[in-house]
């Protein structure tokens, strides 16, 4: 089991580029959610899905776009980078949220210029 | 709407008991977590405790659950140098999706 695995590390972007962070979890589990970390604010809540094909939207879902066209992945899109969204991303799952909380990833560093 | 909040600092001695408080002001909280969070690296579930209990007893670590006031406290006793991290609270709602929403995090720091 790998667990939640998301890629890149690190991601240094030009304003105004796109890109996807990606997300994969082998643990068969039906809820995903992508959070963003910033020095203190804790973790918002970007987009989330209970299932593959179901997605909705978090606290802080303006610039980013999410599908679940499977149950392993749940890739995080960045339309038009802006120097707001320089941050730690983390994406995590969890089979059952209540008792078993969330699985999380290390965490992608994206840094906007 | 959801609010969890966390002081932001703690420091304590080696072999002292630390304790690290969390307000929410959902009263639909289900769940309530308590994540440990090491530099560079991810969230990782330390316990949780359910709405309807008040206290739960895992080894080091107790959670106080107070659903009058809406205050929960995880106290680590023995605290470590290893226990140095920040610790995020935070709560599901009931029929929400499973979504969380996390505390601002309290950084511990544990001198020698």
């Amino acid at each position: 089991n790998a667990g939640v695995t998301q890629t890149p590390k690190f991601q240094v972007l030009k304003t105004g580029q796109s890109m996807t962070l990606q997300c994969a979890q082998d643990m068969n589990h039906e809820y995903m959610s992508w959070y963003r970390q910033d020095p203190g604010m804790g973790l918002r809540l970007i987009h989330y899905s209970v299932g593959a094909g179901i997605t909705d939207q978090g606290e802080v879902p303006n610039g980013y776009n999410v599908s679940r066209s499977t149950t392993e992945d749940f890739p995080l899109r960045l339309l038009s980078a802006a120097p707001s969204q320089t941050s730690v991303y983390f994406c995590a799952s969890s089979y059952s949220p209540g008792q078993h909380g969330y699985t999380f990833g290390s965490g992608t560093r994206l840094t906007v210029v | 709407g959801e609010d969890v909040e966390q002081s932001l600092f703690l420091s304590v001695r080696e072999g002292d008991s630390s304790v690290i408080n969390c307000t929410y002001t959902d009263s639909s909280s289900t769940y309530l977590y308590w994540y440990k969070q090491e530099p560079g690296a991810g969230l990782q579930l330390l316990t949780y405790i359910f709405s309807n209990m008040d206290m739960k007893q895992d080894q080091r670590l107790t959670v106080l659950l107070n659903k009058k006031d809406k205050h929960l406290s995880l106290r680590i006793a023995d605290t470590q140098t290893g226990d140095s991290a920040i610790y995020f609270c935070a709560e599901s709602q009931r029929n929400q999706g499973g979504k969380l929403i996390f505390g601002q995090g309290t950084e511990l720091s544990v001198k020698p």
